[in-house]
């Protein structure tokens, strides 16, 4: 069995201010790894993704996550954040290639304080 | 290219009724998936379909939904008969070949009065 946790419902960062959003996995092998974007009134978006090699990938909108085996996590970080990050973040994993298997994190809604 | 394109992006239904909701995926995308979204649930999988074949009916769902994909670029969401319980947003999103990347729609806002 698989899953994801964000153990964070709620964020809120200063404008500016860095940031990192909690994502913790349960699999026993190598899973592949996703963050997702939903802005209000819209679907998901893809942020970044990590399928293996270096664990810190880049992403869109200067985002990046670091996937650490060790520690089952794949926190996502951006150093200034802008008040267009505001959204809900989810955090996804795969066993397997192909989209039929995600397991979705419960999501983190990030506010940004001006 | 267009996106993932769902309709209605709003819809209202008196319990019992029935009601249908469309989806046209990204062109080239052979899977298409339709979800639902709740705060307290999150994201659950409703039906999975792949070249047009279902390939998964979501279990649970079962008994009032019914996914259909009529060809390669529509597939509808039929809820029959409405409860209460089904507001939430359902959204469609498709992928190709062994991408694990899903390209969601905006979602249609179903209340059930």
């Amino acid at each position: 069995a698989q899953s994801v946790t964000q153990p964070d419902a709620r964020v809120t960062v200063s404008e500016g201010a860095s940031l990192q959003l909690r994502c913790k996995y349960s699999y026993s092998g190598t899973p592949y790894l996703f963050w997702y974007v939903q802005y209000p009134r819209q679907g998901l978006q893809l942020l970044l993704k990590y399928y293996s090699g270096d664990p810190v990938v880049q992403g869109v909108n200067g985002f990046e996550a670091e996937f650490s085996k060790s520690n089952s996590s794949f926190h996502l970080r951006k150093a200034s954040v802008h008040w267009s990050d505001s959204a809900v973040y989810f955090c996804v994993l795969s066993a397997v290639e192909g989209a039929d298997r995600l397991t979705f994190g419960k999501g983190t809604q990030l506010i940004i304080q001006p | 290219d267009a996106g993932v394109t769902q309709t209605p992006r709003h819809e209202v239904a008196e319990k019992g009724q029935t009601i249908i909701l469309k989806c046209e995926p990204v062109s080239g995308h052979n899977d298409l998936f339709w979800y639902r979204q709740t705060k307290i649930q999150g994201l659950e999988l409703l039906s999975y379909f792949r070249s047009k074949s279902l390939m998964e009916d979501g279990g649970a769902f079962k008994d009032r939904f019914k996914a259909e994909m009529l060809n390669s670029s529509f597939s509808t969401l039929k809820i029959q008969p409405t409860e209460p319980k089904d507001s939430a947003v359902y959204l469609c999103a498709s992928s190709w070949g062994r991408q694990n990347t899903l390209y969601f729609g905006a979602g249609t806002r179903l209340s059930v009065l």
